[in-house]
């Protein structure tokens, strides 16, 4: 069966630290991946989805970026985090011959 | 363009009382329609998905949500709530092929559940 990781589970960071955040996909090929963000109380925010290695599509101009080195993993980062970057971070992925979704835990990070 | 309304920002239920949350999508062909469910603190869960077919959908957890095309909507029941279904429910609907099968979302309900 498939799972999906995230790590970490929370982090606080200091405004203008870098980011790393990381996403794992097991028990798939080529799948669809993505990164969502949802600010406290809202719904989700789209930034990220990469459909192979290397190809990353942004849905959102700002200062994170996302990186696929591996079939199924994708990090999402930033040189120098912002105040408004803080939220709850979803990766997802999705099989290449189906709609549907699958979420990760989750990171929630907070920028102090 | 694809957008989907989920008109009630908050929803509060009795125990063992039924429940609907709504869901209405705008989109020009037959859509590729889900729900969705967010503990706090922790990733979606995919509850249900409606493709094509029989337009009332079962899903995980004694849900069950019908596609009403005339009225372009895709509502989520479920006949008694525990109190372990408080959480926030989102409903999505695929978007075009070509648009890599992205899911556009609705804003999210969150369900409150009375003891």
């Amino acid at each position: 069966s498939q799972t999906i990781h995230q790590w970490p589970a929370t982090l606080v960071q200091p405004v203008g630290s870098p980011l790393s955040l990381e996403c794992t996909v097991e028990g798939t090929s080529n799948p669809n991946l993505y990164w969502y963000r949802q600010a406290a109380g809202r719904g989700l925010q789209l930034l990220f989805y990469s459909v192979g290695i290397g190809q990353i599509s942004s849905e959102v101009p700002q200062n994170l970026s996302a990186s696929r080195p591996q079939d199924r993993q994708f990090i999402l980062s930033s040189k120098k985090l912002l105040l408004s970057d803080s939220g709850f971070y979803l990766c997802a992925w999705q099989s290449r011959f189906g709609y549907e979704q699958y979420f990760g835990p989750g990171t929630r990070l907070t920028v102090t | 363009a694809q957008s989907v309304t989920q008109p009630d920002i908050h929803i509060t239920v009795s125990e063992g009382a039924s429940l609907e949350l709504r869901c209405n999508y705008s989109y020009g062909a037959t859509p590729y329609l889900f729900w969705y469910v967010q503990s706090p603190g922790q990733g979606l869960q995919l509850l249900l998905k409606y493709f094509s077919g029989d337009t009332l959908v079962q899903g995980i957890k004694g849900f069950e949500a019908e596609f009403k095309r005339s009225q372009s909507s895709f509502n989520l029941r479920k006949p008694s709530v525990h109190w372990s279904d408080a959480a926030e429910y989102f409903c999505a609907v695929g978007a075009t092929p070509g648009s890599n099968y992205q899911l556009i979302w609705g804003a999210g309900t969150k369900l409150i559940i009375k003891p």
